[in-house]
């Protein structure tokens, strides 16, 4: 069974752009969530989608945003870049929707913000 | 609101030695709990978790933790260290209810392992 799958692997934006990362899920796993791991502020929870509906969300400002689609699939998007949003994106995908259950992490996308 | 503290954010071992490395929660009701370990350039990838039942789980490449309730605590261990395990290790707690599958990090300890 492929695991979760997460592109593009590295990204380099410059401050003020706006980007889209995608995470595809392991098949069958209706639950896709999005962390940020940074340095200094370590593994932070954005936002949780389970059938197709935002069910949890994270401490972050409005320009982070998420949306997950028919087939699981989800993408988070962050508009107006600002330095500090380089960091190493990690979406993690679950059957249900019930934190008991394991969670399986993508390799993450590398954002580079310049 | 649930928090991690994972204390030591670097333990070094000798190869063949105890690993321990230490977590303790805060919550007012038990939550599920969990280690994960990060290699280089890796995402997580879970090594057990507690959620109900026995208080000593057993995981994968020879970890084990204890749930001890008493002392909000949840510990990692290895009896025989490997080259092949350092790496970063954190422990996470999630909601019993209502909190879907958000989960909750500790800083991260980053584990060597020397010959």
């Amino acid at each position: 069974k492929a695991g979760v799958t997460q592109t593009p692997r590295y990204l380099i934006k410059t401050r003020g752009q706006q980007v889209t990362l995608s995470c595809s899920p392991i098949s069958g796993h209706r639950s896709v969530s999005w962390y940020q791991q940074t340095p200094g502020q370590g593994l932070q929870f954005l936002f949780e989608y389970f059938s197709e509906t935002q069910r949890n969300k994270g401490n972050f400002p409005g320009r982070f945003s998420g949306r997950q689609f028919s087939n699981s699939r989800s993408e988070m998007n962050v508009s107006t870049l600002e330095l500090g949003d380089s960091a190493l994106y990690l979406c993690a995908s679950s059957w249900l929707g019930d934190s008991s259950y394991e969670q399986y992490f993508g390799p993450g996308t590398r954002l580079t913000v310049t | 609101a649930q928090s991690v503290t994972q204390l030591g954010s670097h333990v070094s071992v000798s190869e063949g030695a105890l690993v321990l490395l230490r977590c303790n929660y805060s919550s007012s009701v038990p939550p599920y709990l969990f280690w994960y370990v990060q290699y280089p350039n890796q995402g997580l990838q879970l090594l057990l978790k507690y959620t109900t039942g026995a208080t000593l789980v057993k995981g994968i490449n020879g970890f084990e933790a204890e749930f001890k309730k008493s002392e909000t605590s949840f510990h990692l261990t290895k009896p025989s260290a490997h080259m092949s395990d350092a790496a970063e290790y954190f422990c996470a707690v999630s909601p019993l209810t209502g909190g879907g599958n958000k989960l909750t990090f500790g800083t991260g300890t980053q584990l060597k392992v020397e010959l």
